[in-house]
């Protein structure tokens, strides 16, 4: 079955510092997209980063970094030089097609960025 | 290019009623995806649609129904309606159904009473 664990309800994170969200997948299929999604308070899903499975080099996009490791089913999010409003809910998503596309979700990480 | 757009924003019911939410994708994307988000069970996958054909569906009463449109807008239906049916449902929207990020709407909150 497919599975996306998210062990971190919440994390805090000093403003400026550096920070490791975790996440672990499992799936049957060779073929599959890992994302990681950010929900501030207002509710909006805001798309941050991607990851394939046959990709050989770790994403980037700005600040988001995603460590992947995937002989270990694994897909952490780091997120550098934290800011204030980085506070959010943090989601790891993955994306497979099993007779269809689908994407399901972990149950997220609370981050609060403190000044 | 107009984003993901989700009507009604808010909505109250009562046990037993029936509810229609509606999802206008981006210009040019053709899949569409429903989500549940309650705070006890996360993002719950509902379905997908492509092309108008559903193409998956995740595990939910058959009282959770939906269908897409020739010009890829989307409506999810919800008869006889429970309490713990209060949730944000929230649509995507992807170009092409692939191997995509999503793109969501602002959601519909609905509350049952």
């Amino acid at each position: 079955a497919q599975k996306i664990t998210q062990t971190q309800p919440g994390m805090f994170v000093q403003e400026k510092e550096a920070v490791t969200l975790d996440c672990t997948y499992d799936t049957s299929d060779p073929s599959y997209g890992l994302f990681w999604y950010k929900q501030p308070s207002s509710g909006e899903m805001i798309f941050l980063i991607y990851q394939g499975s046959y990709d050989q080099q770790n994403a980037t996009e700005g600040r988001y970094s995603l460590n992947f490791q995937k002989a270990r089913k694994s897909a952490n999010l780091v997120i550098s030089a934290s800011q204030l409003g980085d506070s959010a809910m943090y989601f790891c998503a993955m994306r497979e097609n099993t007779g269809g596309f689908k994407t399901i979700f972990g149950a997220g990480t609370r981050l609060f960025v403190k000044a | 290019k107009a984003g993901v757009t989700q009507t009604p924003r808010y909505l109250i019911k009562t046990r037993g009623q029936q509810v229609t939410l509606s999802c206008s994708p981006i210009s040019g994307h053709r899949s569409v995806s429903w989500y549940q988000q309650t705070p006890g069970q996360g993002l719950q996958f509902l379905f997908e649609y492509f092309s108008e054909t559903q193409r998956n569906k995740g595990n939910f009463p058959g009282r959770f129904s939906g269908r897409q449109f020739s010009n890829s807008r989307s409506e999810m239906n919800v008869s006889t309606l429970e309490l713990g049916d209060s949730a944000l449902y929230l649509c995507a929207s992807t170009p092409s159904g692939g191997n995509e990020k999503l793109f969501f709407g602002s959601g519909t909150q609905l509350s049952v009473l």
